[in-house]
Formats: structure tokens, sequence, C-alpha cells
């Protein structure tokens, strides 16, 4: 069965603090993408990576970067610097390739406070 | 193109009214997928459209959920006979199969009430 579990459920941290999200799933395919969303306060899904399971290069986007690895099934995301505006719900989610849909399930969320 | 709109985005119905949401893609996407996110949860998917075809239905679509994509443009989503476990966020998404697969981009959303 697919599943993706984000368990942490809130995270407060400070201006300037690294912080990072974990993302653990599970599939029963061996091909399959992976995502990142941002779920800021006004509401809209913003897209933010997608990976493929046959990629586990780490990625960097500015002062985010992601490590996926697939020996554990995790999906973790890495905040470096973080903002003020880095405040948001941010799911991790999962689309399996034999699922030509390509419908995603989406873990339950982790809000992410910056206090400044 | 300004992205995926939705309407209305914010509806509040008593219970037993039928209510239907509309979507508009992004132009040139030929998927289209509804979801429904209640409060801290994580969106679930509903079901999806490849052009105007309807390709899948969750099994959270009871009969009381229609979906329709005539012109395999925009997307309506029509709930009969409301209840108030139906009130949630209901987002609709789009993307292009053909360059980056299952790259969805999502609407506002359409937040309903049933009172």
């Amino acid at each position: 069965a697919q599943k993706v579990t984000q368990a942490q459920t809130e995270i407060s941290v400070v201006e300037k603090e690294d912080v990072t999200l974990d993302c653990v799933y599970e599939t029963r395919d061996t091909t399959y993408y992976l995502f990142w969303y941002k779920q800021p306060p006004s509401g809209e899904l913003v897209f933010l990576i997608r990976r493929n399971s046959f990629d586990e290069q780490n990625e960097i986007s500015g002062r985010y970067s992601w490590n996926f690895q697939k020996s554990t099934s995790s999906f973790n995301f890495t905040i470096t610097a973080s903002q003020v505006v880095d405040s948001a719900v941010y799911f991790c989610a999962l689309s399996e390739i034999y699922n030509q849909g390509g419908k995603l399930i989406f873990g339950q969320g982790t809000e992410l406070s910056v206090k400044p | 193109d300004t992205g995926v709109s939705q309407d209305p985005r914010h509806k509040i119905t008593k219970r037993g009214q039928n209510v239907t949401f509309r979507c508009d893609p992004i132009s040139e996407h030929n998927r289209l997928y509804w979801y429904r996110q209640t409060l801290g949860q994580g969106p679930e998917f509903l079901t999806y459209f490849q052009n105007e075809a309807q390709l899948e239905k969750s099994r959270l679509l009871s009969d009381r959920f229609s979906a329709e994509r005539p012109k395999g443009s925009f997307s309506t989503l029509e709930i009969q006979r409301t209840e108030q476990g139906d009130s949630a966020m209901y987002l609709c998404a789009s993307s292009l199969d053909r360059d980056r697969p299952y790259e969805q981009y999502f609407g506002p959303g359409t937040r309903l009430t049933v009172t």
C-alpha cells in the first residue's frame, strides 16, 4: 500500500536557523515520483520539487535542499537560514508510475513557523 | 497564463442543498485533478480527467459527487444533497503529461462550509 508519513506535525524555529522536514514513504512500486509542496496561509499549494526514484542525487536550490535516500524510503527537506516568509505548511507527496493517472498521495503536512 | 483558477473561492450552503464548483486549468494542460482537503490534513485524491475522459475515481467520491470536463477544458464538481461531512477545501490541479509528467499545479481552492 502506498503511504506518506510526515511525523512532525509542527515545527517552530527562530529566523536564520536551519530546519529539516522529514518525509517517509511506502510504495510497492520500484518506479515513482516524490514531491514537496508548500501551502502558505493563503492556501494555494505551491510546487517546490519533483524527484524520480532512479535519481538519488541530492538537490539544492538556493536555501532549499532535498535528501533522497531510497534505502530508508525517506525524502527530507532542509531549509537553510530560515526566514519568516518560509512559514507555511509543507507537504510531501508520492506518485506511482504504474498509476498512469499520476494522482498524488500526500502526507499529513508539517506546519513550519519561523519567528523573527 | 495566470495559472489554475477556481470559482467560487468560498461557498456556504445548508445541508441538503446542491453545490457546483468550477475549475479552469492552465490552458495547455490536458490532465485535471480534483482533491479534497480537510482541516489539518493533506489533500486526498478524488478524481482525474485526461482531456474530457474521467479515468479514475476515488472511493471517497460517493454517488452524491459528480465531476465533468465536457470539452477537455474547464471542469465542474457537483455535490448533491450536501452533508456536514462535505465541509472541506476542494482543490483542483492540472498537469501536462508530455514534458513534465505528474507535476501538478494547484488552484486556490474552493472552501465549502455546510451548515
